[in-house]
């Protein structure tokens, strides 16, 4: 089976700029959660979708949105961007059945440059 | 709502030596424990869990951790450690009710 699919790897944006984020998860799975990590911060949780339902909802502005489609793919999309938003994007995907003792399968992440 | 800490953002050992890593977590429900690793350029990777049962868990690659309800703890050891395992550690904390929430990490540093 493939992995976790996220695209593209880098990304150099500028300030006031908008920016997709891609993520094909694991055939099969039908939640996807997406994560910023940042140096000292570990992982913050943005959000996390099933069956293009949004299921949970971090602590971040309304800049940053989501979406899945029908096939479980899923984009992430941030607005008016802002210097800090300089990270690494992860993408996971699980089954969803379950809820939380379900392992989590991650991707390679995007690396956002916000200049 | 649930909580993790890492108290040790940084561990440098020598190769061949044992480590423990840190973890501690508050929960007014039963927990579900993790610990993911990520090597350089990549994403998380899941090492060993707790769900239930035994309290001694065993991962990849010889880690191994031990859930303590008492002290809420889920340290994360290895005996040996090798050049590869060099990477940045993550404790994890879910429950039947609640999303997955990850440690600020510690980045684990192997001098030969």
């Amino acid at each position: 089976k493939a992995g976790v699919t996220q695209t593209p790897r880098y990304l150099i944006k500028t300030r006031g700029q908008q920016v997709t984020l891609s993520c094909s998860p694991i055939s099969g799975h039908r939640s996807v959660s997406w994560y910023q990590q940042t140096p000292g911060q570990g992982l913050q949780f943005l959000f996390e979708y099933f069956s293009e339902t949004q299921r949970n909802k971090g602590n971040f502005p309304g800049r940053f949105s989501g979406r899945q489609f029908s096939n479980s793919r899923s984009e992430m999309n941030v607005s008016t961007l802002e210097l800090g938003d300089s990270a690494l994007y992860l993408c996971a995907s699980s089954p969803g059945g379950g809820r939380g003792e379900e392992k989590l399968f991650f991707g390679s992440g995007t690396q956002l440059s916000v200049l | 709502a649930q909580s993790v800490t890492q108290l040790d953002s940084q561990v440098p050992v020598f190769e061949e030596a044992p480590v423990e890593l840190r973890c501690n977590y508050s929960s007014s429900v039963s927990v579900y424990l993790f610990w993911y690793v990520q090597y350089p350029n990549q994403g998380l990777q899941l090492l060993l869990k707790y769900l239930s049962g035994s309290t001694l868990v065993k991962g990849i690659n010889g880690f191994e951790a031990e859930f303590n309800k008492s002290q809420t703890s889920f340290h994360l050891r290895k005996p040996s450690v090798h050049i590869s395992d060099t990477a940045e550690y993550f404790c994890a904390v879910s429950s039947s009710a609640s999303k997955i929430i990850f440690g600020s990490g510690t980045r684990l540093s192997i001098r030969p």
